[in-house]
């Protein structure tokens, strides 16, 4: 079975703090992703990674950064963490068959 | 990202009725239509997927319908349990790299 772990379920942090939230895949996966859920306007995508080193800018990558410096771990950074970063995000992985595999989320809250 | 409408928003059925959820998107070049599942307190999981080549899919109480010439899909649930209960996310996308999202559709199965 495919396992994507994040780093934290909850998190709190005050707003102008720098944030990481961190994400381990198990299957050699090459894709990584980004999403952020929020109500009523479903999953968008903030940054994918093809490779190590490699990114792409998503749907909404404003406010946020990643890095990829080994293939199974994917970082998404809040350089200055503000309120309406509250949400939770998502990370994901693709699989061979273009099927697309989440970690449990992390669920932020900026003070 | 695309659009991809996703109806109704919430939908409530009786234990051993038929649920539908219809999604339409935009993108002519989309070949890949999966759909998910996502629990309270999990990320979304993957229950079924089609592509541009076949036109329904079927696994168990499952099914998927696509109509590319209207550009629309559909998940069907028969005999609907109350472990049913969750909310459905469709997407789609072109085989690779980041999916688009409907906004998703909270399902509720009374017993």
């Amino acid at each position: 079975d495919v396992k994507v772990t994040q780093s934290s379920r909850y998190l709190v942090k005050r707003t102008g703090e720098k944030v990481f939230l961190e994400c381990v895949q198990d299957m050699d996966h090459e894709n990584m992703f980004w999403y952020r859920q929020d109500p009523g306007l479903g999953l968008r995508l903030i940054y994918f990674s093809y490779d190590v080193k490699m990114k792409e800018k998503g749907d909404i990558p404003e406010g946020y950064s990643v890095s990829r410096e080994k293939k199974e771990r994917f970082s998404l950074i809040l350089e200055s963490a503000s309120t309406n970063q509250t949400s939770m995000y998502l990370c994901a992985t693709l699989g061979s068959s273009y099927e697309q595999y989440f970690g449990p989320g992390t669920r932020l809250t900026v003070t | 990202g695309e659009n991809v409408e996703q109806h109704p928003s919430t939908l409530s059925v009786q234990e051993g009725d038929s649920a539908v959820i219809k999604c339409t998107y935009s993108d002519s070049a989309s070949n890949y239509f999966p759909w998910y599942k996502q629990e309270l307190g999990k990320g979304p999981q993957l229950i079924i997927d089609i592509r541009s080549n076949v036109g329904e899919k079927k696994d168990q109480r499952i099914a998927v319908t696509l109509n590319k010439t209207a550009k629309h899909f559909s998940l069907h649930i028969t005999e609907t349990q109350p472990e049913d209960s969750a909310v459905y996310f469709c997407a789609w996308g072109d085989s690779g790299y980041a999916l688009n999202f409907g906004k998703g559709t909270s399902l509720l199965v009374t017993p």
